[in-house]
């Protein structure tokens, strides 16, 4: 079955509006979850990594303040896209690390943000 | 920071021969090498994935295998089949659950009936 859960699956909403994506891990407690952006047919682009109790790293060039994570629990990690652009509509995808640290990453099954 | 590079972009073969992807890396210190398979609107599923102390690796048609010194790895399918169609990335790591992951640029393989 799944292992991390993403909501919601698709949104679109009106510039100028802030998004929140949840993340969660269904499985196990997540110290660690990632989140990434995706354009079409283009890669996966890591944009911060979510540290549970403490302040996400963010990649360089994403903007902390524009893109706000919030990792309360151990699983339960919040992307939010404020004062949403349409040059922010994207394919948000979060992943979650694995229970034991040589297991592997889960992905959740990504939101698709649409931003008029 | 690492950088991974992929090829082919696109790969069209004839059902039931074999396709091969191709990725390298930069920093020799990744030691995790996870290859993703991507479906439209889905987010990238694992299908492979390999260590840096092994050289290959098979799961039935999925095969990966691994040059250290030459920071190369690829993909190999066998007996292609229709739902094989899909989005490839690969991708290099430094081995922890709790490392990032750093993604190629994709190969969008098509195959043909």
């Amino acid at each position: 079955g799944a292992v991390v859960s993403q909501h919601p699956s698709r949104v679109i909403c009106k510039s100028g509006t802030s998004v929140k994506i949840e993340c969660r891990s269904l499985d196990f407690q997540a110290t660690t979850m990632f989140w990434y952006r995706q354009f079409p047919k283009q890669s996966l682009m890591l944009m911060a990594t979510s540290n549970e109790g403490s302040k996400a790293t963010y990649e360089q060039g994403v903007e902390k303040d524009k893109f706000l994570i919030n990792h309360a629990s151990l699983t339960l990690s919040t992307l939010t896209v404020t004062s949403a652009h349409p040059e922010d509509s994207s394919f948000y995808i979060c992943s979650v690390g694995g229970h034991h640290t040589n297991q592997p990453q889960h992905f959740g099954d990504g939101t698709r943000l649409s931003i008029l | 920071g690492e950088n991974v590079e992929q090829h082919p972009s696109t790969l069209s073969v004839q059902e039931g021969d074999s396709a091969v992807i191709k990725c390298t890396y930069s920093d020799s210190a990744s030691n995790y090498f996870p290859w993703y398979k991507q479906e439209l609107g889905k987010g990238p599923q694992l299908i492979i994935d390999i260590r840096s102390n092994v050289g290959e690796k098979k799961d039935q048609r999925i095969a990966v295998t691994l040059n250290k010194t030459a920071k190369h790895f690829s993909l190999h399918i066998t007996e292609t089949q229709p739902e094989d169609s899909a989005v490839y990335f690969c991708a290099a790591s430094w081995g922890s659950s709790a490392s990032k992951i750093i993604f190629g640029s994709g190969t969008r393989l098509s195959i043909r009936p």
